[in-house]
């Protein structure tokens, strides 16, 4: 068990490109979380699924924000048209049927 | 509305003493409680967590919890810091029930001189 993978770990990309992010669970796990972390903040919740369905999303997740887990395993986050105020770590985590949740290391997003 | 509160923004505290950070929560229901940990750059580390049973709940590291159900409160403490533990800390409520969001405090960094 390697634990929850987060990839790339940093990008840099100018105002208006799109970006993905990538977050693989751990393996048994079904459930997995995003979270955005801005700074001196805590996580706040964006999205939750259980197996390939989204089940929850925040009202932080405007609509240029879309979250995917094809087949319940790994998950991207997509954001389009990114804006500076997108310049967050975007935290992933899974669990199983319980509660309790385990992050990865986060993809640190900077919007030039 | 669901929320945690952490006070401290910062605290010092030299090496061998004692800690105890604070966290209030309010929430409407039974809540889940937890406490976790983030070095710069990283992502967080389950500290521990109180579901329901004994209210001093103890966890990695040597830190220990206790649920104060009459103060809303979910204090950590570690009875000798180590230089090691400098980093920031989160308190979190969640549901009781898998698959939902936590809510974290704003976290409390802690630094330790020597």
């Amino acid at each position: 068990d390697t634990g929850v993978s987060q990839d790339p770990r940093h990008k840099i990309t100018k105002r208006g490109q799109n970006v993905t992010f990538r977050c693989d669970p751990i393996s048994e796990h079904n459930r997995l979380y995003w979270y955005r972390q801005t700074l001196g903040q805590g996580p706040e919740f964006l999205t939750y699924f259980q197996n390939e369905a989204q089940l929850e999303k925040s009202r932080l997740l405007s609509d240029r924000f879309s979250a995917e887990r094809p087949k319940g395993s790994f998950s991207t986050l997509e954001i389009q048209r990114t804006e500076q105020g997108d310049s967050a770590m975007y935290l992933c985590a899974s669990s199983w049927d319980n509660y309790e949740q385990y992050f990865g290391p986060g993809t640190r997003l900077t919007v030039t | 509305a669901q929320s945690v509160t952490q006070p401290d923004i910062h605290i010092t505290v030299s090496e061998g003493a004692s800690l105890e950070l604070r966290c209030n929560y309010s929430y409407g229901a039974t809540p889940y409680l937890f406490w976790y940990v983030q070095s710069p750059g990283q992502g967080l580390q389950l500290l521990l967590k109180y579901f329901s049973g004994d209210t001093l709940v103890q966890g990695i590291k040597g830190f220990e919890a206790e649920f104060k159900r009459s103060q809303s409160s979910f204090n950590l403490r570690k009875p000798s810091v180590h230089w090691s533990d400098a980093a920031e800390y989160f308190c979190a409520v969640g549901a009781n029930q898998a698959g939902t969001a936590l809510i974290f405090g704003k976290g409390t960094t802690l630094s330790v001189s020597s």
